[in-house]
């Protein structure tokens, strides 16, 4: 799988958008970005993924970038609820079947009240 | 749904005992998932199967941890015998399809006395 680099951490306030960024230079043309969270003291939670087009779903957006090397999730208004660790993962698949996430350290984003 | 359950939620255990952790998953997903998280090493993945069938254990890290799915709704993480440095929690998670997004339970939190 190819190697993500984030910010170790992040804050933003309430009611504004965070925006995560992740780079992932080696991309291959298969691999698709993932982005989980984990709030503290729970399992991991799955919010988007996509491969080269942007996404939207009722969690978040998630915009790539046109070579692919970067990415960005977007959280257009950020709850107190959303201070959690932030995940972007770029996943390969082998052969017909799904191999499982490999995390990296992820981006602590803290909402401020 | 319920989501996928584990049992126990917390395991303390003296070394030297067998531990047996257990996994639900989603009914009707095909593929499950077991990752370890500790803080040094963060979120690792152990094994996963497919259709009941082990497909990658590369990541268990010993003889001492086994895992079997003897079918599609339960799945167990064996440990034994257990190590102060076996102590993490544990997650079990569920796909269904190709390029599914993983659905993770809520996690066993092991410590090895």
């Amino acid at each position: 799988d190819a190697k993500t680099t984030q910010p170790t951490s992040m804050d933003c306030a309430e009611g504004r958008a965070a925006n995560l960024p992740c780079n992932h230079s080696t991309i291959s043309g298969n691999e698709y970005v993932y982005w989980y969270r984990q709030i503290h003291s729970q399992g991991p939670q799955y919010i988007i993924h996509g491969l080269k087009n942007n996404e939207t779903n009722e969690m978040a957006s998630l915009i790539i970038t046109e070579d692919r090397k970067s990415s960005t999730l977007i959280l257009p208004h950020a709850t107190l609820r959303d201070t959690a660790v932030y995940y972007c993962i770029v996943r390969a698949y082998s052969g017909g079947g799904a191999d499982g996430l490999t995390f990296g350290k992820g981006t602590h984003l803290i909402i401020q009240p | 749904d319920a989501g996928v359950i584990q049992s126990p939620r917390h395991e303390v255990t003296e070394m030297g005992q067998e531990v047996t952790l257990r996994c639900k998953p989603i009914s009707g997903h095909d593929y499950l998932f077991w990752y370890r998280q500790t803080m040094m090493r963060g979120l690792e993945l152990l094994i996963y199967f497919n259709n009941n069938v082990p497909i990658d254990d590369s990541g268990m890290p010993e003889d001492r941890f086994s895992a079997k799915m003897p079918n599609a709704s339960f799945s167990t993480l064996k440990i034994q015998p257990s190590e102060p440095r076996d102590s993490a929690v544990y997650f079990c998670a569920s796909s269904f399809g190709f390029r599914a997004s993983s659905f993770f339970g809520p996690g066993t939190r092991l410590t090895v006395l």
